[in-house]
């Protein structure tokens, strides 16, 4: 069964650093895709980026990006140059293409300190 | 604007009673999903809706049902048989079979009387 573990019940780190939330998962399926979704205090769910297994690059959507290594199952969201705005809960999240269902890991809660 | 709307944004439910949230799409997307996210966790998954007319059961399906009589609609129902009914339901909508990313509703928080 696909599973998606995210060991960092929360996060803290100072305005304008870069900070890495990780993600690890487990999916016996060769085709899958993964993403990073952000959720503020107000509830909604925001898309912030997105992974193919089989991309060869790593993606990238403005201050963040996504450090894929395949082997070890690991998809970590790098948010670059911090601001108080991205406080928020962090949610990874697997597809896997054969069962057609996202599952989402249990997030991570950042806290962006001025 | 395209986007997905859920409503009401909050709901009270007395015991016994069964409840409907709303959820209607603008996006053309064939696929719908309902999740349920309890205070400091993920999500999961209860229904989702490839197409018109037929839904398959998620991780908690029971005490809820759904219906999809028209693509921009999926209507969530949580019955008086879901006994701990209190949380946040997201509505979500995407293209079916493509790895593209949901699109989510700012959801409905639904508390018992």
């Amino acid at each position: 069964a696909q599973k998606i573990t995210q060991t960092q019940p929360g996060m803290f780190v100072q305005e304008k650093e870069a900070v890495t939330l990780d993600c690890t998962y487990d999916t016996s399926d060769p085709s899958y895709g993964l993403f990073w979704y952000k959720q503020p205090s107000s509830g909604e769910m925001i898309f912030l980026i997105y992974q193919g297994s089989y991309d060869q690059q790593n993606a990238t959507e403005g201050r963040y990006s996504l450090n894929f290594q395949k082997a070890r199952k690991s998809a970590n969201l790098v948010i670059s140059a911090s601001q108080l705005g991205d406080s928020a809960m962090y949610f990874c999240a697997i597809l896997q293409t054969s069962y057609d269902k996202v599952i989402f890991g249990p997030g991570t809660s950042l806290s962006v300190i001025p | 604007d395209g986007g997905i709307t859920q409503s009401p944004k909050y709901l009270f439910r007395k015991e016994g009673q069964n409840v409907t949230l709303s959820c209607e799409q603008n996006l053309n997307h064939d696929a719908m999903y309902w999740y349920r996210q309890d205070p400091g966790q993920g999500l999961r998954l209860i229904y989702y809706s490839q197409i018109v007319n037929d839904f398959q059961k998620g991780d908690i399906a029971e005490g809820y049902s759904v219906s999809r009589e028209k693509k921009e609609s999926f209507p969530l129902t949580v019955t008086s048989a879901q006994k701990n009914p209190t949380a946040f339901y997201l509505c979500a909508s995407s293209i079916w079979g493509s790895n593209q990313p949901q699109h989510f509703g700012d959801g409905t928080r639904l508390s018992i009387l």
